[in-house]
């Protein structure tokens, strides 16, 4: 079946540095792609996504382009802020499925 | 676009004590709905999801269920809760045909069994 793989954490940067969450996917078809953020105590927030092949979602200084031919979703932000601290989940929706699959989610710590 | 209600926010429960959790969504009709939980330090399980009043498909085995009585509400509930459902429940929906083809979440609901 469908599935989301992406990189365990934690990851810890310091401020500025530069990000990339790596996700990849198994699906069949031409899935819907994700990046969902939870902050500390909140529940998810959609923060960017793509709906096809060589789409670049991007958001909040966020971005991640759908590669069909490697079947991935990275995650990539060139200046990264302490407020950043949060953990992000990928996530595809299959072709007229029901159902959200996630990633296990990567908690991304920045420190000052 | 959609708005997803939960609550309660927070809920401290005995072992054993019966558990309902609402879920409501406004400004859709028919929207696909789901049930998360979050157990600490581990990802997202689908628990429930329904396409429509009355319809529930359960994707893992436990001593929770969910219901949809009405279009727009979806609600989790226990006879009897364990300690090891203790964790954080999101409540999520979905309508196909939008152009977004999104999931919306609710704020979620940390849940501490004693």
């Amino acid at each position: 079946g469908d599935s989301v793989t992406q990189m365990e954490g934690p990851v810890t940067l310091s401020e500025e540095a530069f990000l990339t969450i790596n996700c990849t996917y198994t699906a069949t078809g031409y899935p819907s792609l994700f990046w969902y953020v939870q902050y500390p105590g909140e529940g998810l927030q959609l923060l960017l996504k793509a709906t096809k092949a060589d789409d670049k979602g991007s958001n909040k200084g966020f971005e991640a382009t759908y590669r069909k031919e490697t079947t991935s979703f990275h995650l990539e932000k060139g200046s990264v802020q302490v407020s950043d601290s949060a953990v992000y989940f990928c996530a595809l929706i299959g072709n007229r499925d029901d159902k959200i699959i996630f990633g296990k989610g990567t908690r991304l710590h920045i420190l000052p | 676009s959609q708005t997803i209600h939960q609550w309660p926010a927070t809920l401290v429960q005995p072992v054993g004590s019966p558990l309902s959790l609402e879920c409501t969504v406004e400004g859709t009709s028919n929207p696909n709905l789901y049930w998360y939980r979050q157990a600490a330090g581990r990802g997202l399980q689908l628990l429930f999801y329904s396409v429509g009043i009355g319809q529930i498909s359960s994707e893992v085995p436990q001593n929770l269920s969910a219901s949809r009585p009405q279009d727009r509400q979806f609600i989790l509930s226990s006879k009897k809760l364990l300690l090891s459902d203790s964790g954080f429940y999101l409540c999520a929906g979905m309508v196909w045909g939008e152009s977004t083809d999104t999931q919306y979440f609710g704020p979620g609901t940390r849940l501490t069994v004693l």
